[in-house]
């Protein structure tokens, strides 16, 4: 069973809709939860960190973690073709150096 | 410069070649990674270093060989690969265990 597990899509919106990307993970004991969002050609950046269960809105953006079934989600609000991107969902651990454990994305494209 | 900068951006090698990939963070990061990103598959974690020490070799084959000179410069030196290891080569910074990372925009690694 694959550590984290995430649909690779693509999934394909219009404008303006409300997108929700989802992940499952294997391991009660991961504690931070992350999404990152990778252009073409360019490195994943960091777009939404949650620590433990629960929701966490930024803008447009809104991150849930529910611990008890080991569900990760991120939703995107009036979706822009901006937004279009390939979504990834990591988890870590605590500890002293910060490992983080990758789904393999979801490619996004909204359009207009 | 900001952030972390990886060069070169795109490199192509024959399988007897023999090349380095270098990354630079300007962020003041205790720890450095890198990372393989093939299509359709998760980030693979390579190697971590932490403080400048190797902590983690995720059973990389010994083609690869990283370098850590100091906390701002990461390097991965490339000798007689094979053209499986073609991919997005990531090199990533982080400051401590609760804290994302920051990436770098790649190296575009071609093996022919």
């Amino acid at each position: 069973q694959k550590e984290v597990e995430q649909d690779p899509g693509p999934l394909s919106v219009p404008e303006g809709a409300i997108v929700s990307l989802n992940c499952t993970y294997s391991n009660s004991a991961f504690q931070y939860f992350m999404w990152y969002r990778q252009y073409s050609r360019k490195g994943p950046e960091l777009l939404m960190y949650t620590y433990s269960s629960g929701n966490k809105e930024d803008g447009r953006f809104t991150a849930q973690v529910d611990k008890s079934s080991k569900y990760i989600s991120l939703f995107i609000r009036d979706s822009q073709p901006s937004d279009s991107a390939t979504y990834l969902c990591a988890v870590s651990f605590s500890g002293g150096y910060n490992k983080l454990i990758f789904g393999a994305g979801t490619r996004l494209a909204v359009h207009p | 410069e900001t952030g972390v900068t990886q060069t070169p951006r795109h490199l192509v090698m024959g399988m007897t070649n023999k090349k380095s990939l270098k990354c630079e963070q300007h962020l003041g990061h205790n720890a450095m990674y890198w990372y393989k990103q093939s299509a359709k598959k998760p980030l693979e974690l390579m190697f971590v270093y932490s403080l400048e020490e190797r902590v983690e070799n995720n059973s990389v084959p010994s083609r690869f060989s990283p370098e850590c000179p100091n906390s701002s410069h990461l390097f991965l030196h490339l000798h007689t690969l094979q053209p499986e290891d073609s991919a997005l080569y990531l090199c990533a910074s982080s400051q401590g265990a609760r804290h994302g990372y920051t990436f770098g925009s790649g190296t575009r690694l071609t093996v022919v």
